[in-house]
């Protein structure tokens, strides 16, 4: 069926280095993705999306890499602040039209000070 | 421009109970999506609604329905509250029908404990 999931359920990283967040999906059909980060007590929050003809797209700090040959989808962080500790998801947007987006587990991002 | 609001933040409920839940969309926004979310996963598509309409269904008894409003403001309710309904429940509206990849906007829940 329909899954997104990810290789690191949790992730520590030094302030200023940068962090690289990983997740693999199944639906090779999907054709929109999008990576949200979520703080405790709060909703997810948008960081970057892209869609199936891009491979790549950058935001302010933030990359993400769409490899649809292996399915895989990566979000990069640069210079990785105390303040991006969160959980961070991957959702995929598959092409049935009716359901809006189908989240994985996601991934704990630490960084330690 | 105002974001996705809910209320209330957090409710205790018995098991057997019925609750609703609110939401109010995003200024500009038309279609409404409800998830849950249980603790340490990722949110679980309950329905979408678009026009006051359901128009999408994720694998959620009846007992799980809702309502979208003329104003785009959208309920959740839930009948004959189980234990494993104890989650957080998420509103997100987007600016169109989720086929038209737009990205959703997520308020931040309404923690629901049944005992």
């Amino acid at each position: 069926g329909e899954s997104v999931g990810l290789h690191l359920p949790t992730l520590s990283v030094q302030e200023g280095d940068n962090s690289i967040i990983n997740c693999a999906y199944s639906n090779s059909a999907s054709d929109y993705f999008i990576w949200y980060k979520q703080e405790s007590g709060k909703g997810p929050q948008f960081i970057i999306d892209i869609r199936s003809n891009m491979d790549k797209r950058q935001g302010q700090r933030v990359t993400v890499l769409l490899n649809k040959t292996v399915k895989h989808l990566s979000l990069q962080i640069a210079a990785t602040q105390p303040g991006d500790s969160a959980v961070y998801f991957c959702a995929e947007n598959p092409p049935s039209g009716n359901t809006p987006l189908v989240f994985g587990k996601g991934t704990r991002l630490s960084v330690i000070a | 421009e105002t974001g996705v609001t809910q209320s209330p933040t957090h409710l205790i409920k018995t098991r057997g109970q019925q609750v609703t839940l609110r939401c109010s969309s995003q200024s500009g926004h038309n279609t409404v999506s409800w998830y849950q979310q249980a603790l340490g996963q990722g949110p679980q598509f309950i329905f979408q609604y678009y026009r006051e309409e359901e128009n999408g269904r994720g694998n959620f008894p009846p007992r799980f329905s809702g309502l979208q409003f003329p104003n785009y403001s959208s309920e959740l309710n839930v009948n004959a509250l189980e234990l494993d309904d104890s989650a957080l429940y998420l509103c997100a509206s987007s600016a169109l029908r989720g086929i038209l990849n737009s990205p959703l906007h997520f308020g931040n829940g309404t923690r629901l404990t049944v005992t």
